[in-house]
């Protein structure tokens, strides 16, 4: 069973940089799409953006400028840098897997996800 | 960015009832649909993909369908541990996006 986990700082200042990694347990990073998606408290859910195992980054562009993902696929994990970050930043952040489906390879959907951690912007 | 609006963003009903929840692209999205269920506190979870496919695990209860631009999830006979937000999910664009939930209550 594929499990993920997020860690990294509750409480982020601004201006700061928020910084989070995934690992994946139970099943391998390779040949699968990694996301970040985020829930602004009682809201619903932005997706931030992928990466392919091979490296390849895909950003949602309203924070293409702030955002960097990166993986580690000898630790089989996957990070998030967001930097400059305000108070709007202040969500609860969740790694996801992406897959496609042996009938319909493009038809991606979000499969496995991370329990969440919450990252609070505030000085 | 395409946009998903789902409607009604909230609703009451009963066990045993059927609910019935929309989404509409802004543009045509094919069969790149999915849906997910979120209960407080927990993560989302994958109910239902390509439009109509049960992700394993998932009762026959929930079904979808749809195509294009509207899309509808379905709960035959709504139980009580169906009381969730329901969100859908587009991936026929490289921006993936979410609708804005739908919130099922107990009536």
């Amino acid at each position: 069973q594929v499990q993920l986990q997020e860690s990294g700082p509750g409480l982020v200042k601004p201006s700061e940089t928020l910084s989070l990694t995934c690992t994946v347990s139970g099943g391998s990073i390779s040949s699968y799409y990694w996301s970040w998606i985020r829930q602004p408290p009682g809201k619903g859910l932005e997706w931030i953006g992928y990466i392919y195992y091979s490296g390849s980054t895909n950003y949602n562009p309203s924070l293409k400028s702030r955002v960097t993902i990166s993986v580690d696929t000898s630790k089989n994990q996957f990070s998030l840098k967001l930097t400059s970050v305000t108070a709007a930043d202040t969500a609860l952040y969740y790694c996801a897997r992406e897959v496609g489906r042996e009938n319909y390879p493009t038809h991606y959907s979000f499969d496995y996800w991370g329990q969440g951690t919450l990252v609070t912007v505030s000085s | 960015d395409i946009q998903m609006t789902q409607s009604p963003s909230s609703l009451s009903a009963s066990v045993g009832d059927r609910v019935t929840i929309t989404c509409r692209a802004s543009q045509s999205i094919s069969t790149y649909l999915n849906w997910y269920q979120q209960k407080p506190g927990k993560a989302p979870k994958l109910l239902i993909y390509v439009v109509s496919t049960l992700q394993s695990g998932v009762p026959s209860r929930f079904s979808g369908s749809g195509s294009g631009t509207d899309f509808t999830l379905t709960i035959s006979s709504l139980q009580p541990e169906d009381f969730a937000t329901y969100y859908c999910q587009q991936s026929y664009s490289t921006l993936r996006t979410f609708g804005q939930g739908t919130k099922v209550e107990i009536k």
